[in-house]
């Protein structure tokens, strides 16, 4: 089983429409998570980080589910700048805190 | 957050040969990471660059395919060394930012590697 699965999509949807993607990771002694941007030929951006509070910067809302193993983020209202591959990022247990990304997930906004 | 100068941003390179990728930070940092984009594919770390020390690399990369120079704290290089069509890719280097546990990750543009 990989450490970070994400469904890669396509996620195809109209502008204005809400769109969720989930990510589940296998350890469960992960410390910190993370949503990151990729627009095509691009370098990876960070998006928001995950709080075990859940946390929301504008259209965006990020989740987290300990029990379960898994993040999510929610995108309301999508723009056709939306458009972009989001990657999971879970932080493994250790000192060192080095990252595991997801494939990513692709979404698509159209008009 | 840092801003990382990477380059080249892409080459064409004849099989057997070598190219070296340079990342240049505009702050000091301790840890320097290098990662590899296949086409489709996640981010894979490829090894951690410390200056003053060895680069530790992620299993299946070894130093000899692979080797990182970290000569100050602010710049780094790696190179791909006797290139095959299976070392085209994407190679970013990156550094961390923020406070533990919530590092967040800031990368070069990228350099793309195409093979022939």
């Amino acid at each position: 089983r990989k450490e970070v699965e994400q469904d890669p999509g396509p996620f195809n949807v109209p502008e204005g429409a809400t769109v969720a993607f989930n990510c589940t990771y296998s350890n469960s002694a992960s410390q910190s998570f993370f949503w990151y941007r990729q627009d095509c030929r691009k370098e990876p951006k960070l998006l928001m980080s995950v709080y075990s509070s859940g946390n929301e910067d504008g259209r965006f809302t990020a989740q987290l589910n300990r029990a379960s193993q898994y993040i999510s983020l929610l995108i309301r209202d999508s723009k056709l700048s939306d458009s972009a591959t989001y990657l999971c990022v879970v932080n493994l247990p250790g000192g060192s805190y080095i990252p595991t990304f997801g494939r990513g997930t692709s979404l698509i906004v159209h008009p | 957050s840092a801003v990382i100068s990477q380059k080249p941003s892409r080459d064409i390179c004849q099989r057997g040969t070598s190219l070296t990728i340079q990342c240049q930070v505009d702050s000091q940092v301790t840890m320097m990471f290098w990662y590899r984009q296949q086409p489709g594919q996640s981010l894979t770390l490829i090894a951690t660059a410390n200056q003053g020390s060895e680069a530790t690399y992620e299993s299946g990369f070894v130093i000899d395919k692979f080797p990182i120079s970290r000569p100050n704290l602010t710049f780094s290089t790696l190179t791909v060394s006797n290139m095959s069509p299976e070392d085209s890719s994407i190679y970013l280097c990156s550094v961390r930012t923020g406070g533990i546990p919530y590092y967040g990750y800031t990368f070069g543009s990228g350099t793309r590697l195409t093979v022939v």
